[in-house]
């Protein structure tokens, strides 16, 4: 079945260093979508990327959709501590299954 | 204010002991769906609902029920709880499927003793 997976992990970064965090799916995905989960909370809707080679800015936050439709990123510049949280990245291949990554997961020291 | 309301949050029980957590929205979503959540796996699809009475399995349906009676309610069941479904759920809705964006739950806690 369609996997998905990221890396890395766990990021630690001082604060005002960049983070990028990479997703990686088994099949070709027909959007891909960033969700953000701060400590103790639920998931919240980033943004979602639909073409092919799409590239998306909010802010500080970069995110990029493969070539292929089947990784992505989400870079963001000069992290902030209110930045800390995890970082999923989800998607469906074209069907109604719909999967999420492990996640990464930020922290950012003051 | 629109939002995904889960009851209870927190939730202890004992094995056997069945169970429902429900979920409702207020957003005439057509689409919602249940989520578990663990550490290292991040989200797994339990169940999900394309519309009123449709429902189908996602990745992780096994020891879980669900119903779709009405538009705003998606309950989810456990009949027979066992240690294996301590877990973190969430439940989520959507304008019209997976491909739109999200709106999760608060969450629900939920240990089996």
């Amino acid at each position: 079945g369609q996997q998905v997976m990221q890396i890395p992990q766990y990021q630690h970064v001082q604060e005002g260093e960049d983070f990028t965090t990479y997703c990686n799916s088994s099949t070709t995905l027909s959007n891909i979508q960033w969700y953000k989960q701060r400590p103790g909370g639920h998931p919240v809707f980033l943004i979602q990327l639909v073409k092919s080679g799409e590239v998306k800015k909010q802010k500080r936050l970069t995110f990029q959709f493969g070539e292929a439709k089947k990784n992505s990123s989400l870079h963001i510049t000069a992290t902030q501590t209110t930045d800390v949280g995890t970082y999923f990245c989800a998607g469906s291949d074209y069907g109604q299954n719909f999967v999420f990554g492990p996640g990464t997961r930020l922290s950012v020291l003051p | 204010e629109a939002q995904v309301t889960q009851n209870p949050r927190y939730l202890i029980t004992v094995t056997g002991k069945k169970l429902t957590v429900t979920c409702s929205q207020n957003m005439n979503h057509e689409y919602m769906s249940w989520y578990r959540q663990d550490p290292g796996l991040g989200l797994r699809q339990i169940y999900y609902s394309m519309n009123v009475e449709v429902t189908d399995k996602g990745d992780v349906p096994e020891g879980y029920k669900v119903s779709r009676k009405e538009k705003r309610n998606f309950p989810l069941i456990l009949e027979s709880p066992s240690p294996n479904q301590t877990s973190l759920y969430f439940c989520a809705s959507s304008l019209q499927g997976p491909d739109n964006e999200q709106f999760f739950g608060p969450g629900t806690r939920l240990t089996v003793l």
